[in-house]
């Protein structure tokens, strides 16, 4: 089947570290997004990627990086830099055609411990 | 800067009565998504409005776009309890490369 897999659905972090959250997707999408969801609010994008080897920053994304070496695949590393990191993440892959929906994976809840 | 501003932010309602979300948006966007979202879960696409005037309905649910007034709407039919849900709407920019969300609609069908 299609989809867009997260993983790991829970991960704790302990001050001072960075961690890597995985999203890969066999969709065959050109596009690939970052968002971030803190609790009863709305989605904010963090980074995102038209195509391999190029991604842009979003409305937050201090404190993140990403990469994308692969069209299939586009992780995020939470830095130490980002002091508040505790959400649930989602990461998202549409193709370039604007009239595209975004297709989400079942997401990451990041914790600090 | 696209924003994107939902109201209600929090719907209180009774099985099989009617109501509408409403979504405006700051910016030109003739793009318009429908989320919904379950307490926990991912999101998972309703509609997409790609046009002034479009009009989609699945079930009970029924969403249009006025794009002249920078309005979109999610109206509901005889709620049920299955509704219950977060509604998100994304405007997406005129570049065509992002979406940008509202804050979302909690949505709760009481018996």
């Amino acid at each position: 089947d299609g989809g867009i897999t997260q993983s790991p659905k829970y991960l704790f972090r302990k001050e001072g570290q960075n961690v890597t959250l995985s999203c890969e997707q066999n969709l065959n999408h050109d596009a690939m997004y970052w968002y971030r969801q803190d609790p009863g609010q709305g989605l904010r994008l963090i980074y995102y990627s038209q195509i391999v080897n190029d991604f842009q920053k979003g409305d937050i994304a201090e404190g993140y990086s990403v990469s994308r070496e692969k069209k299939e695949s586009f992780p995020l590393t939470v830095t130490s830099a980002q002091k508040n990191p505790t959400a649930f993440y989602l990461c998202a892959s549409r193709n370039r055609g604007r009239d595209e929906k975004l297709f989400f994976g079942s997401g990451t809840q990041l914790s600090v411990l | 800067e696209l924003k994107v501003e939902q109201n209600p932010l929090f719907l209180s309602m009774q099985e099989g009565k009617n109501y509408t979300i409403y979504c405006n948006y700051s910016t030109t966007s003739d793009r318009l998504y429908w989320y919904r979202q379950d307490p926990g879960k991912s999101l998972e696409s309703l509609f997409v409005l790609l046009s002034n005037g479009a009009v989609k309905q699945e079930g009970r649910l029924m969403a249009s776009l006025d794009t002249k007034a920078r309005l979109s709407t999610l109206h509901i039919t005889a709620a049920v309890h299955d509704l219950s849900a977060t509604y998100f709407c994304a405007g997406e920019e005129t570049s065509g490369s992002r979406l940008t969300f509202g804050e979302g609609t909690q949505l709760t069908v009481n018996p």
